[in-house]
């Protein structure tokens, strides 16, 4: 059965510091691996998306992930964070051959400080 | 991107009344609707899979006579919360997506039952 595992349940950085959120997933096959964002109340922003190719993916805002298949993880990357990444981020996997549904992680949690 | 609606963002109800949401896909066409669940703080958990013109397939542990879902056209599938009791109260986010293409999360719809 898929999984996924987002350990960090809360980050905090400092604006203008680098950030890496988390996320290690169980699947047998090759999974799609999303990243989404979510501001308080609001439904979810796609980040960034890995179907196959190439392992590091961009995305928008200025956000990266990279799958490592013998990690299992994909973990989303900033160089420098803006007060607005302040959000609950969740990384998600999908497979194909269940239309992909998606199964979340249980989120993390972006705080910045100025 | 593909825009995805939801209507209404928010609703009241007093428990025992039955509630309906719809959601929407303006821009394409959904052969697959999802609709997801989220309590506070928490991960986004699948409740069913809907394909235009046929049952939702619910998630293990889903009351498909309390959460009834109908997918009767390519741009819409509603959510009806037959007898709602507080424990309902949650938010309710729904996807589409097009044959083979990522999901589209619709802004959600917070339901809160008294």
């Amino acid at each position: 059965a898929q999984s996924v595992t987002q350990p960090d349940i809360h980050i905090t950085v400092s604006e203008g510091a680098s950030l890496e959120l988390r996320c290690n997933y169980s699947y047998g096959a090759t999974p799609y691996l999303f990243w989404y964002v979510q501001s308080p109340g609001q439904g979810l922003q796609l980040l960034l998306k890995y179907f196959s190719g190439d392992t590091l993916v961009q995305g928008i805002k200025g956000f990266e992930a990279e799958f490592k298949r013998s990690q299992s993880s994909f973990n989303l990357r900033k160089p420098s964070v803006h007060w607005s990444d302040a959000a609950e981020y969740f990384c998600a996997v999908g497979a194909g051959n269940s239309g992909y549904a998606l199964n979340f992680g249980k989120g993390t949690s972006l705080l910045v400080t100025p | 991107g593909a825009v995805v609606s939801q209507h209404p963002s928010r609703v009241i109800c007093k428990s025992g009344t039955s509630v309906k949401i719809e959601c929407r896909s303006l821009d394409f066409q959904a052969t697959t609707m999802f609709w997801y669940r989220q309590f506070p703080k928490q991960s986004l958990m699948l409740m069913a899979t809907s394909n235009e013109g046929s049952k939702a397939t619910y998630e293990q542990g889903v009351e498909k006579d309390k959460f009834l879902i109908n997918h009767a056209s390519l741009t819409l599938s509603t959510l009806t919360v037959t007898s709602a009791h507080p424990e309902d109260s949650s938010f309710y986010i729904c996807s589409a997506r097009e044959a083979a293409s990522e999901q589209f999360f619709g802004p959600g719809t917070r339901l809160t039952v008294l």
